[in-house]
Parts: C-alpha cells; structure tokens; sequence
C-alpha cells in the first residue's frame, strides 16, 4: 500500500539526549514536510523539503535538524538544544511543495522527557 | 504569526445532528483545506477547496470556500460515532515560492450515540 509511515510510534528521551525520529514515503512525492503538534493547538512548521538534497527551515525549526538524501526519506532529529520537545511530531508529503497538491500525513511519532 | 481562528473549540452533539464549523482570518487564501484526526494518528484531508464561491461535497460533509477568500466552513450532516474527532482547516496562500499551510486550532467534536 502506498502511504507515510513514521516510526517509532511512542520515543523517550532523556536530557541532553538528540533522537532521530524517522519519516518514509512511498508515493513517489517530491516535498516533504515535518511538523509540531502540541495539545488544543494547530500544527506548526519545523522543516521542509522540495527536493532530495535540500531543505528550509520553517516556523520552528531552532533545535531541530533534518536531512534529505534519498526521496523516500525525510528524517528529523530533535537535538539538546531543544528545550520542550514533548509533543507529537506529524510527517507529511505532497507531490510537489506548496503546491494545490494536497499534503498527506503520516500516523506520527509522540516524544515525552525521561 | 499567521493564524487562523477555528470555531468552535468543541462540540458536544447527539447522533443524527448536523453540525457546522467555521474558520476565518484577516488574511486571503487562494487555497482552503479540511482534515480529521483521530485520536494517536496523523490527519487525513477530507475536502479541498481552490476556488472562491466553491461547494464541495464528500458524502455527508460539505465545505464551502468564502466569497471573500477569507474563510470556510465545514458541514456534517446527520452525524454518527464515527465522526469523532479533531477537524482542521488550513488555509494556503501563493506567491512566487508557493504557500506554506496555515493551520487552524481544531475543532473536536464528541458524539453521543
């Protein structure tokens, strides 16, 4: 089946740890998107990529880093510097970026604090 | 930042009712689109919308395109267990890099059989 898969489902870290949360597609799609979802709130930016090899910061991208190397994968890392990483973290794809392409989404990855 | 004013925050309604959600913003946008959230998932797009004036239906949910481009709204009809969940809206606006998605806050919406 075609679709986003995000793993792992449920990520603990522990302070002063980076983890890697990781974001496959199989549907052929050029752009590539990670956002933050916190409780009673709307989705928010981190990052974003148009094609392998590139990628732009977003609304909130500080404490956070990403990587483009293969088209089918998009995977963030959430660093130390991060100070309030607990929330759940939504993985997206669209066939070209930004375009009337609607966005499809992954099932997402929650990270809580040790 | 941008942001979109999504209403009502929750609804709480019995089986079989219609129900009516809004979003609306100072902003124009060429593009509005709509998503549910089930609890622990990802969204999943119910309906876009690209033109002013614009209706479009997906079985019991209709959504509509403001003629002045600064808001949309959602409607269920005749609701079931089923439609519980988180909906958001998401306006897009162009420019010559394309437009990122502005999110709403959520509407959640509680059925009771």
């Amino acid at each position: 089946d075609g679709g986003i898969t995000q793993s792992p489902k449920y990520l603990f870290r522990k302070e002063g740890q980076n983890v890697t949360l990781s974001c496959e597609q199989n549907l052929n799609h050029d752009a590539m998107y990670w956002y933050r979802q916190d409780p009673g709130q709307g989705l928010r930016l981190i990052y974003y990529s148009q094609i392998v090899n590139d990628f732009q910061k977003g609304d909130i991208a500080e404490g956070y880093s990403v990587s483009r190397e293969k088209k089918e994968s998009f995977p963030l890392t959430v660093t130390s510097a991060q100070k309030n990483p607990t929330a759940f973290y939504l993985c997206a794809s669209s066939r070209t970026a930004f375009s009337n392409q609607p966005q499809h989404f992954g099932d997402g990855t929650r990270l809580s604090i040790l | 930042g941008q942001q979109l004013n999504q209403s009502p925050q929750s609804m709480f309604i019995q089986e079989g009712e219609d129900v009516s959600m809004n979003c609306t913003s100072s902003s124009i946008f060429n593009t509005w689109l709509w998503y549910k959230q089930d609890p622990g998932e990802g969204p999943v797009l119910l309906i876009a919308l690209y033109k002013a004036g614009e209706l479009t239906s997906n079985g019991r949910l209709t959504a509509q395109f403001g003629i002045t481009r600064k808001d949309s709204f959602l409607n269920i009809s005749a609701s079931i267990p089923s439609d519980v969940g988180i909906y958001f809206c998401a306006g897009q606006k162009w420019n010559n890099q394309g437009g990122k998605l502005i999110f709403g806050q959520g509407t959640e919406l509680s059925v009771k059989p």
